[in-house]
């Protein structure tokens, strides 16, 4: 089965400053990888995803790399602010809507 | 839209007691929800895939006749974690994926979880 492991497990940054997490996966048919943020008690939220066909997506501050040759995908967060603080999944699957294997987890700290 | 939601929240139990746990699609039909187990500090390990009117897959490690799953609608899935023990004590979060599974890139959408401490 597919399996997936993500660095670093904490980050803290610096307000302002960038955040990076890669993820790598061992399954070649996985074709969709979500990132989730977390915080305490809650549901994990979607942040962004990108699917196999793409290289690269944003949405404002937010941005996901994917390189399907290497099997690894990374998040980077520009600008960071002290809400960005949270715990950050990486995931992959056969398909969105397709059981999700999670990585292990980036607890982020955005020092104001 | 797309909304999903877990009862109850959190419950507290006694070691050896059965526990029921919903997952309900309120807007939308899910012929597939998935069971997710997160211990503290953890990432969400999958438990098992619950299909409508199936039996569910469960994971490797996963015992089925401690965690059984019923799918009996397209808006209803249960965890029931019987005769549950301290190291069942967990936040338990299921995910409900729409019925128009047919588009090749639908999305999955989670409960809030449920954290059961089991004395």
């Amino acid at each position: 089965g597919e399996n997936v492991e993500q660095h670093p497990s904490t980050l803290s940054v610096q307000e302002g400053d960038s955040a990076v997490i890669k993820c790598t996966y061992s399954d070649s048919a996985s074709n969709y990888f979500p990132w989730y943020k977390q915080e305490l008690g809650k549901r994990p939220q979607l942040i962004i995803d990108i699917r196999s066909n793409v290289g690269e997506k944003k949405d404002q501050r937010i941005a996901v790399t994917l390189n399907k040759t290497a099997k690894h995908f990374s998040l980077h967060i520009t600008e960071t602010q002290p809400e960005d603080s949270a715990v950050y999944f990486c995931a992959g699957s056969r398909g969105a809507g397709n059981k999700l294997t999670f990585g292990g987890g980036t607890r982020v700290l955005v020092k104001p | 839209g797309a909304v999903v939601s877990q009862h109850p929240s959190w419950v507290i139990c006694k070691s050896g007691t059965s526990v029921k746990i919903e997952c309900r699609s309120l807007d939308f039909q899910a012929t597939t929800m998935f069971w997710y187990r997160q211990f503290p500090k953890q990432s969400l390990m999958l438990m098992a895939t619950s299909n409508e009117g199936s039996k569910a897959t469960y994971e490797q490690g996963v015992e089925k006749d401690k965690f059984l799953i019923n799918h009996a609608s397209l808006t209803l899935s249960t965890l029931t974690v019987t005769s549950a023990h301290p190291e069942d004590s967990s936040f338990y979060i299921c995910s409900a994926r729409p019925a128009s599974a047919g588009v090749p890139y639908n999305e999955q959408f989670f409960g809030p979880g449920t954290r059961l401490t089991v004395l």
